[in-house]
């Protein structure tokens, strides 16, 4: 069963603009949620994370907000660079549990 | 310092037969993991290890998935009688301790194909 879900399998921007990026989850007991990247023939990469106790994470370009009573999640990528185009990961976890549940990702492209 | 890293890269087999796949964490981390990801989908959990013991398997589908990991570092991933489905990019990461909130850092993954 799809407990996270990403419905956009891609997205594309122009360079500069922002990206945004959405996840959706059903499991009421996550509470810790991560963004991966990955590039062609890498494993992904941890980006930024968010605990269910806060509604907001930044870290330089790079935004999370967690709806918690509509179960969404979204990244936002501003400005975006070229650079930035992959494939990025919706995850979660319950409570101590390292079982991480992955979206089927989001390809996004940032045209020059 | 070294990444995780997994071997081999790529391996084609065929129905039937048994693989195995091997991965190195990073040195010191006592978590390992093993995902899958088949086409067009994210990481599945398979199982992890908290030093040398299976900590949690939940994700094995079936009794034809094992892994080990005897010394603690290393470990080895075996799929037996390999079926068609088997297909995909079977990825492991390691964190420092798996305590609680930690990253996960991930090899580059073997992508498997069962002919």
């Amino acid at each position: 069963d799809q407990q996270v879900k990403q419905n956009s399998p891609s997205l594309s921007v122009q360079e500069g603009r922002i990206s945004i990026l959405n996840c959706d989850y059903t499991n009421s007991m996550f509470d810790y949620f991560l963004w991966y990247k990955k590039y062609p023939a890498e494993g992904p990469t941890f980006l930024i994370s968010i605990s269910s106790i806060k509604d907001k994470n930044e870290d330089g370009r790079f935004t999370v907000f967690l709806n918690k009573s509509a179960k969404h999640l979204s990244l936002h990528i501003v400005p975006s660079q070229p650079g930035d185009s992959a494939v990025y990961f919706c995850a979660a976890s319950a409570g101590n549990n390292n079982d991480m549940r992955f979206g089927a990702g989001t390809r996004l492209t940032v045209k020059p | 310092g070294a990444g995780v890293s997994q071997t081999p890269s790529n391996k084609v087999t065929e129905k039937g037969k048994y693989v195995e796949l091997r991965c190195d964490p990073i040195s010191g981390h006592t978590a390992l993991y093993w995902y899958r990801q088949s086409l067009g989908q994210g990481p599945e959990f398979l199982i992890y290890f908290q030093g040398t013991g299976a900590a949690d398997d939940s994700g094995l589908p079936n009794d034809r998935f094992f892994a080990v990991r005897p010394e603690g570092s290393v470990s080895t991933l075996k799929i037996q009688r390999t079926e068609r489905g088997d297909s995909a990019v079977y990825l492991c990461a390691s964190s420092l301790e798996g305590q609680g909130r930690e990253t996960q850092y991930f090899g580059p993954g073997t992508r498997l194909l069962v002919l």
